[in-house]
């Protein structure tokens, strides 16, 4: 199966500590997405990549929040001191070029800050 | 900016039972319409989604979506659900124009519950 993937599929931390989350897209697929799904919610986007580049940030995303895409294919999301309030599902998404295009998303990182 | 109303969290249905899952938009551009599904444990699937053209959508396992213009609604349909309907249910649209991220924006979801 050539889906989107995501590690690790948990992450259990302390208050304070740095978290770093892996995304791997559909090989062809240029752009890359993050959201972030809180319990009874709908996703929020964070972010999007096309190819290496961030072309937006939500303002959900603190400074603590940075996100890579190295040579446009996996992307890294991290998060720096983190707080209670990250604790959340965050899933990674990717599409071919066109608007409309389905994302296809991954199995998502489920995050507790202790 | 772009909103998504689900306004059932939550909807209880008998087996072989029709069911409707209610969505509503609000956007001040053009937008896709889209219903993803998400199973326990699993990532969002999409169901179905309405680019442009007739308005009925037909998308995986039996669903279909009518997009009502006038009234910004995205209604999801299936006439006879199956205990394996039961998933969290959420819709959402995504900028139309070309040139942009097309991120979608999602409802708060409806849980879908189908018993015996």
């Amino acid at each position: 199966d050539t889906g989107v993937s995501q590690d690790p599929r948990h992450k259990i931390t302390k208050r304070g500590q740095n978290v770093t989350f892996r995304c791997d897209p559909i090989s062809e697929h240029n752009r890359l997405y993050w959201y972030r799904q809180t319990l009874g919610q709908g996703p929020e986007f964070l972010t999007y990549f096309q190819n290496e580049a961030q072309l937006e940030k939500s303002r959900l995303l603190s400074d603590r929040f940075s996100a890579e895409r190295p040579k446009g294919s996996f992307s890294t999301l991290e998060i720096q001191r983190t707080e209670q309030g990250d604790s959340a599902m965050y899933l990674c998404a990717s599409s071919p070029g066109q608007p409309g295009n389905e994302q296809f998303f991954g199995p998502g990182t489920r995050l507790t800050v202790l | 900016a772009q909103s998504v109303t689900q306004l059932d969290s939550q909807v209880p249905v008998f087996e072989e039972a029709p069911v409707e899952l209610r969505c509503n938009y609000s956007s001040s551009v053009s937008v896709y319409l889209f219903w993803y599904v998400q199973y326990p444990n699993q990532g969002l699937q999409l169901l179905l989604k309405y680019l442009s053209g007739s308005t009925l959508v037909k998308g995986i396992n039996g669903f279909e979506a009518e997009f009502n213009k006038s009234q910004t609604s995205f209604h999801l349909r299936k006439p006879s659900v199956h205990i394996s309907d039961t998933a969290e249910y959420f819709c959402a649209v995504s900028d139309r124009g070309t040139g942009t991220a097309s991120k979608l924006t999602f409802g708060t979801g409806t849980r879908l519950q189908v018993t015996l």
